[in-house]
């Protein structure tokens, strides 16, 4: 089947601008994660969901970032008043069971620059 | 907080040699770890996890608690080993892994 799918591939914003990125999991997997990969660095973790519950949102770096997942299966991240420190790549990953004790399945990921 | 080291940001060996990426993390306890792998133009994925105790593509890893340390081996690579390689622990308390910056692995032919 499909694997998790995110969307746009590419933004380009200017420094104020408000995006939103969005991420399509696999069906049925119950766990979702955001992280910011930053050139040369590690996936950094922002946000987890479990179904539609956001139990963990203790990477987001401000306020500035909200994410979210009304229905238990796609979710959406939300960047306000961008700036360019913004500039990452943003990974998505899915998994079958709860928290990050199972396999993740990532995205391909969407690259936001910042100018 | 719970901190992963991977002391080499690029490991270059020739086809046939062994490979070892190290991987050390900070927590003293009992770990889940895994090892990600991301090949050219692909999507990260997972390559193995400690609790599987499996080989994969030829790749080994050995939890050694005493030295906290999770080092991924491969006793003969092959140019198709050639990616970006990330440990991730998974620290009781934290369920959420956390990802070394990674080690890039090339190998000539």
């Amino acid at each position: 089947g499909a694997g998790v799918s995110q969307s746009p591939r590419y933004k380009v914003a200017k420094r104020g601008q408000d995006v939103a990125l969005r991420c399509d999991p696999i069906s049925g997997h119950v766990s979702l994660f955001w992280y910011q990969q930053a050139l040369g660095q590690g996936p950094e973790f922002l946000t987890y969901f479990q179904n539609e519950a956001q139990l963990d949102k203790s990477g987001l770096p401000s306020d500035r970032f909200f994410a979210e997942r009304p229905e238990g299966s796609v979710s959406t991240l939300k960047i306000q008043r961008t700036q360019q420190e913004d500039s990452a790549v943003y990974l998505c990953a899915s998994s079958l069971v709860l928290a990050g004790v199972g396999e993740q399945y990532f995205g391909p990921g969407t690259r936001l620059t910042v100018t | 907080a719970q901190r992963v080291t991977q002391p080499e940001k690029l490991l270059s060996v020739f086809k046939g040699a062994p490979v070892e990426l190290k991987c050390n993390y900070s927590y003293s306890g009992s770990p889940e770890l895994f090892w990600y792998v991301q090949y050219s133009r692909q999507r990260l994925q997972l390559l193995l996890r400690h609790i599987s105790r499996e080989s994969i593509k030829g790749f080994t890893a050995d939890l050694n608690k005493g030295e906290t340390s999770f080092h991924l081996k491969k006793p003969f690579a092959q140019e198709e080993d050639s990616a970006m390689y990330y440990c991730a622990p998974l620290t009781g308390g934290s369920y959420i892994p956390t990802f070394g910056r990674g080690t890039s692995l090339i190998v000539h032919p």
